[in-house]
């Protein structure tokens, strides 16, 4: 079974430009959950998406924002990007985080912001 | 507020002992734990998990610990390799299906 993927693998943007960050999920996995990496903050959580609806969202402001589609792929999108968004995205997917399963992560997209 | 701490931010073992990495997570209903692994320009991943009903769980090589009367998890690696060297993160997930994620150790193997 093919991994979680994610293009772009690496991106560099001005400040101020928008972004779409994409992910494809194991297949049959229906969670999608979106995190930013960053070297003093860690993994953090940004939003998860189940079944094309948003079921939990991070504390992250309403520049960030996602959606996922009927085939389970998800986006991301940055709107106004400032020099501190500058970090690795990962994605990651499970069957149903609602039952605990385990999530899986794809390799991330490096997003430098100039 | 939700937070999950790793007690050491380094550690550097030789080739061939074992290694003991932990982490302190603060939500007692949190019921359960991810250790995952992330080696330079790769995403993280799954090595072990435990759910709250177990106090250990084996896999090759690694064990896992929940200590719930302290709130205390830990990764044992037996016999490390060089290719344990990476950063190791343990997550905890709340009943409100989210993930939590230690800032992690990243664990140098000394040939």
């Amino acid at each position: 079974k093919a991994g979680v993927t994610q293009t772009p693998r690496y991106l560099i943007k001005t400040r101020g430009q928008q972004v779409t960050l994409s992910c494809s999920p194991i297949s049959g996995h229906r969670s999608v959950s979106w995190y930013q990496q960053t070297p003093g903050q860690g993994l953090q959580f940004l939003f998860e998406y189940f079944s094309e609806t948003q079921r939990n969202k991070g504390n992250f402001p309403g520049r960030f924002s996602g959606r996922q589609f009927s085939n389970s792929r998800s986006e991301m999108n940055v709107s106004t990007l400032e020099l501190g968004d500058s970090a690795l995205y990962l994605c990651a997917s499970s069957l149903d985080l609602t039952f605990g399963e385990t999530q899986y992560f794809g390799p991330g997209t490096r997003l430098l912001v100039l | 507020g939700e937070s999950v701490g790793l007690h050491l931010p380094t550690l550097s073992v030789q080739e061939g002992d074992n290694s003991i990495i932990n982490c302190a997570y603060s939500n007692s209903a949190s019921d359960y734990f991810i250790w995952y692994k992330q080696e330079s320009g790769k995403g993280p991943q799954f090595i072990i998990d435990i759910r709250s009903n177990m106090d250990k769980r084996q896999g090759q090589r690694v064990t896992v610990l929940l200590n719930k009367t302290v709130k205390h998890l830990s990764l044992q690696i037996a016999a490390t390799q060089p290719g344990d060297s990476a950063v190791y993160f343990c997550a905890e997930e709340n009943t409100g299906n989210q993930f939590y994620f230690g800032t992690g150790t990243s664990l140098t193997v000394i040939p």
